[in-house]
């Protein structure tokens, strides 16, 4: 079984703050998906990353792809409270499936 | 495109009663999924179909638990008889490529009394 593990849990911040959330395995994964969810609703896709080393920005968020594709981190700079959210990450391994990780859930105070 | 439709939104039952959950998927979209999302174990993946056919139904907990796809354009995951540890959300996604992009439904709340 391929695990991924996110970190923190839970975090709570105030508007304006920056902050690094991470997603870890020992496994090896050919691609990593981050989504957001909002209460009451799925999962919506906000990047994929596919190459080692990759970053990728959206806005002010910026997610990278570790060198050996193990694992990945999402940045946040000046979080906004449209930011709260819970994040997912999911790896495509050698099974050929999707695996979620637990999630993060983020609240940002304004 | 409408998105994926699932229904009911919620659903409370009482323990050993059937429950019927559905999904309509996105239109051209070769995969469906079936996820269960509690807080405990986050999002579990239970069934995915290919072109209406089942693949792998490993996630599946226990045999109270079936799931189908007559076509296209609808599939259904039943639980009979029902008990309150299947309380949890129950999220349908679908997808053109097996590990591509997941659109998920708003998913069905289900409450077991």
């Amino acid at each position: 079984t391929q695990l991924l593990e996110q970190s923190p849990q839970f975090l709570s911040i105030q508007e304006g703050e920056n902050l690094t959330v991470y997603c870890n395995s020992s496994s090896v994964f050919s691609s990593l998906q981050w989504y957001r969810q909002e209460p009451g609703e799925g999962p919506v896709l906000l990047v994929t990353v596919v190459t080692g080393g990759e970053v990728k920005k959206l806005k002010r968020l910026t997610f990278q792809f570790g060198d050996a594709r193990k694992d990945s981190s999402l940045h946040i700079t000046a979080a906004q409270p449209g930011d709260t959210g819970l994040y997912l990450c999911a790896g495509a391994g050698a099974n050929s499936k999707l695996t979620f990780g637990k999630g993060i859930t983020l609240s940002v105070r304004p | 495109d409408a998105g994926v439709i699932q229904s009911p939104r919620h659903e409370v039952t009482e323990m050993g009663q059937e429950v019927t959950l559905r999904c309509k998927p996105i239109s051209g979209h070769d995969y469906l999924f079936w996820y269960r999302q509690t807080m405990m174990r986050g999002l579990e993946l239970l069934i995915y179909f290919n072109n209406n056919v089942p693949i792998d139904d490993s996630g599946m907990p226990e045999d109270r638990f079936s799931a189908k796809m007559p076509n296209a354009s609808f599939s259904t995951l039943k639980i009979q008889p029902s008990e309150p540890r299947d309380s949890a959300v129950y999220f349908c996604a679908s997808s053109y490529f097996r590990t591509g992009e997941l659109f998920f439904g708003e998913g069905s709340r289900l409450t077991v009394l």
